[in-house]
């Protein structure tokens, strides 16, 4: 049974500090996918990646994927307000049906 | 393009009492899923279907029935409405390329049961 886990699961940051959000799960997968969800509102997709090595990035958000260690990083550069959400990764079953198996959830506050 | 539409957006129902979620997208989708996200949670996989007329179980289908009669449309049953059902619930679809695209999220029905 593929499981994952997240830390942390409560990230206070101040502003323009950097940080590292840790996604491990229990069986072999080389399809991991980041999503954003605000506070009420639904799920943003944010990164997918899809090998071993994967590096995506956008604006202040960086992902990877090491597949070997079963571990995806979500790296915050200097963070910002705005990046206040919730990040939750979620991880291929590689069966049928594409099913994904989900974190926790991690909940960033970044403070002024 | 409205994407993955959910209704109703907020409902309250009476223990016993049964109702349908709505959900239906526009991009053509074969694959959507059911998902319940309870508070502090992830989400959690509850039907799925891969293309009209094939659904499956996920994590948590007990209490929960659906159907894919087209392939815009897959609606969710609660039968006997329980306390445990209080929930926020996600419709979800992803296209042919599958895995090498990610899911795409209705806005969620908030559902309590009282």
């Amino acid at each position: 049974e593929l499981k994952v886990e997240q830390n942390p699961l409560f990230l206070s940051m101040q502003e323009g500090k950097n940080y590292t959000i840790y996604c491990n799960y229990s069986t072999t997968s080389d399809r991991l996918y980041w999503y954003r969800q605000d506070p009420g509102k639904s799920l943003e997709s944010l990164f997918v990646l899809l090998s071993n090595g994967a590096v995506k990035q956008e604006g202040r958000l960086m992902a990877s994927l090491d597949t070997k260690a079963r571990l995806s990083t979500l790296h915050i550069t200097a963070a910002v307000h705005d990046l206040s959400a919730t990040y939750f990764c979620a991880v291929d079953m590689l069966g049928y049906g594409n099913k994904l198996v989900f974190g926790a959830g991690t909940i960033l506050r970044v403070k002024s | 393009n409205a994407g993955v539409t959910q209704t109703p957006k907020f409902r309250i129902l009476k223990i016993g009492q049964s109702m349908t979620l709505q959900c239906t997208q526009d991009m053509n989708h074969n694959y959507m899923y059911w998902y319940r996200q309870d508070p502090g949670m992830g989400l959690k996989l509850i039907y799925y279907s891969v293309g009209a007329g094939i659904t499956d179980k996920g994590e948590v289908p007990n209490g929960y029935n659906v159907s894919r009669s087209t392939t815009e449309d897959f609606p969710l049953r609660l039968e006997l409405a329980a306390p445990s059902q209080t929930s926020v619930y996600f419709c979800a679809s992803s296209g042919d390329r599958g895995r090498d695209q990610p899911q795409h999220f209705g806005d969620g029905t908030r559902l309590s049961i009282l």
